[in-house]
C-alpha cells in the first residue's frame, strides 16, 4: 500500500530555534499534502495544505510566518516550525493526496512527528 | 458553544455490537464531512468522505449526514476488537477561506 513516512519521528530542540519536519511519499507522486497538528488528548487540527510548485493554503488563524510549508517536490513536503517556543510543543503529522486522485476518500497519513520545545 | 461538538467516550462494547458514533455541527455551511480512526500514538486514517446528506456504506462501516439536523453519525457493524482506537469527526468549508474543524474524537473500546 502507499506509505507516506515523516522525518524525524520525535525531535527535541531548544526554544528561539527553528525545526524541520519532512514528510515524504515514497511510492507514488503526492501533488496535495496535509500538515495537521495534534496536542496530546486533544483532536487534530489541520494547519495547511501544500500543492506541488506553488504556496501552500493555510488554515484561519495559523501563523504562515511561524509555519513554513515547502512542497518542492511530488514527493516531498517540509513544515519548519521557525523561532520555536514550548506552546509549540505538539505532535504533528502530514497527509498526502496521489496524484490524479480527486476523491477525498483517498489520502495516507504519515506516523507523525513528536516536537518537544524546551 | 463549539462548532462540532463530540463525545469523548469512552464507549465499550462487546464484541460484535453495532457502534454509533456521532458529532452535530452548528455551522450550516460545512460542506464536506469526514470520519478518521486513530489509534494510539499514530497518525489517523480516513475512513469515510462524505458531501451530502444520506448514507455511505464501506464494508462494515456505513456514514450517515443529515444536514438538517446538522447531525453526522458512523456505523460500525460486527465490531472487533481491532476497531478499539479513537474516532474523529471531521467538516470541511471551502467559503472565503479553507476551514476544517475537527471533533474531539471519540474513544472506542470492543472487549473480545
Amino acid at each position: 500500500g502507499a506509505v507516506v513516512s515523516q522525518h524525524p519521528s520525535w525531535v527535541i530542540c531548544k526554544s528561539g530555534t527553528s525545526v524541520k519536519i519532512e514528510c515524504r511519499s515514497l511510492d507514488f507522486q503526492a501533488t496535495t499534502m496535509f500538515w495537521y497538528r495534534q496536542f496530546p488528548k486533544q483532536s487534530l487540527m489541520l494547519m495547511a495544505t501544500s500543492n506541488e510548485g506553488s504556496k501552500a493554503t493555510y488554515e484561519q488563524g495559523v501563523e504562515k510566518d511561524k509555519f513554513l510549508i515547502n512542497h518542492a517536490s511530488l514527493t516531498l513536503s517540509t513544515l519548519t516550525v521557525t523561532s520555536a517556543h514550548p506552546e509549540d510543543s505538539s505532535f504533528y503529522i502530514c497527509s498526502a493526496r496521489p496524484r490524479g486522485m480527486v476523491a477525498g476518500n483517498t489520502i495516507y497519513f504519515g506516523e507523525g512527528s513528536w516536537l518537544t520545545v524546551v | 458553544q463549539k462548532e462540532v461538538e463530540q463525545d469523548p467516550g469512552p464507549l465499550s462494547v462487546p464484541e460484535g455490537a453495532i457502534v454509533s458514533l456521532n458529532c452535530t455541527y452548528s455551522n450550516s455551511a460545512f460542506q464536506y464531512f469526514m470520519w478518521y480512526r486513530q489509534y494510539s500514538r499514530k497518525g489517523p486514517e480516513l475512513l469515510m468522505y462524505t458531501y451530502s446528506s444520506g448514507n455511505k456504506e464501506d464494508g462494515r462501516f456505513t456514514a450517515q449526514v443529515d444536514k438538517s439536523s446538522k447531525y453526522i453519525s458512523l456505523f460500525i457493524r460486527d465490531s472487533q476488537p481491532s476497531d478499539s482506537a479513537t474516532y474523529l469527526c471531521a467538516m470541511r468549508v471551502n467559503t472565503g477561506g479553507f476551514k476544517t474543524i475537527f471533533g474531539a474524537g471519540t474513544r472506542l473500546f470492543v472487549k473480545a
